[in-house]
């Protein structure tokens, strides 16, 4: 089945405390990218990949960290989470090198930082 | 300056009518791709239809239209003959380059 996973689903943490959410696509999309969901603000993109080793970032890339060292995995780092990161998060994957009609998000990760 | 605006945060709509979402985009960038989601109360995001910003024609699927209006910078969501499962969220969004911008959503809440 093709899919975008997420792990954790949820995750409570404290400040300050480094951890990876990780993301990985079977469908061999050369695009990944990852958004937060905030109430009234909509989605907003953090960082995102065209392929295998490039990656940009998006509008609010502050405080986080991605890689894509191969293409089926987007992982997101926050090596010091603050509260202000407490957010629902979303990885997406599409077809070719841009966000296409075809883009499949994962199920989320709602993140409460402490 | 925002890219995305959607200016209705909610709308009510009656079962089997029609409803317009509205959504207005800035971008100089002559190449870009306007997209529409639907987030229900589970909280999995739906692509709905996708627009090009060279395509002709609106776009259509099914019961959803994009209304496209590349002078007035609009791409409207047309959701004929609404049902109750269309009860949720929506997202407007541009792709500009490599970046995917949303705009703020509206709740669409359809009335038995």
């Amino acid at each position: 089945e093709a899919q975008v996973t997420q792990n954790p689903r949820y995750l409570i943490t404290v400040t300050g405390k480094k951890l990876t959410v990780t993301c990985s696509q079977n469908m061999n999309h050369e695009y990944m990218s990852w958004y937060r969901q905030d109430p009234g603000l909509g989605l907003r993109q953090i960082y995102y990949s065209m392929n295998v080793e490039v990656t940009d970032k998006g509008d609010v890339p502050e405080g986080y960290k991605v890689s894509r060292k191969e293409k089926r995995n987007f992982p997101l780092i926050l090596e010091s989470p603050s509260p202000n990161q407490t957010s629902l998060y979303f990885c997406a994957s599409s077809p070719g090198g841009l966000a296409g009609p075809e883009q499949y998000f994962g199920p989320g990760t709602r993140l409460t930082v402490t | 300056a925002q890219k995305i605006t959607q200016t209705q945060p909610g709308m009510f709509v009656q079962e089997k009518e029609a409803v317009t979402l509205d959504c207005t985009y800035d971008t100089s960038d002559p190449s870009y791709g306007l997209f529409w989601y639907k987030q229900p109360s589970s909280g999995e995001m739906i692509f709905l239809i996708y627009q090009g910003s060279y395509d002709q024609q609106n776009a259509t699927e099914g019961r959803y239209s994009l209304n496209f209006q590349k002078a007035r910078k609009s791409a409207n969501l047309v959701i004929s003959a609404s049902q109750l499962g269309d009860s949720a969220m929506y997202f407007c969004a541009m792709r500009e380059g490599g970046k995917l911008i949303f705009g703020q959503g509206t709740e669409l809440s359809v009335k038995p």
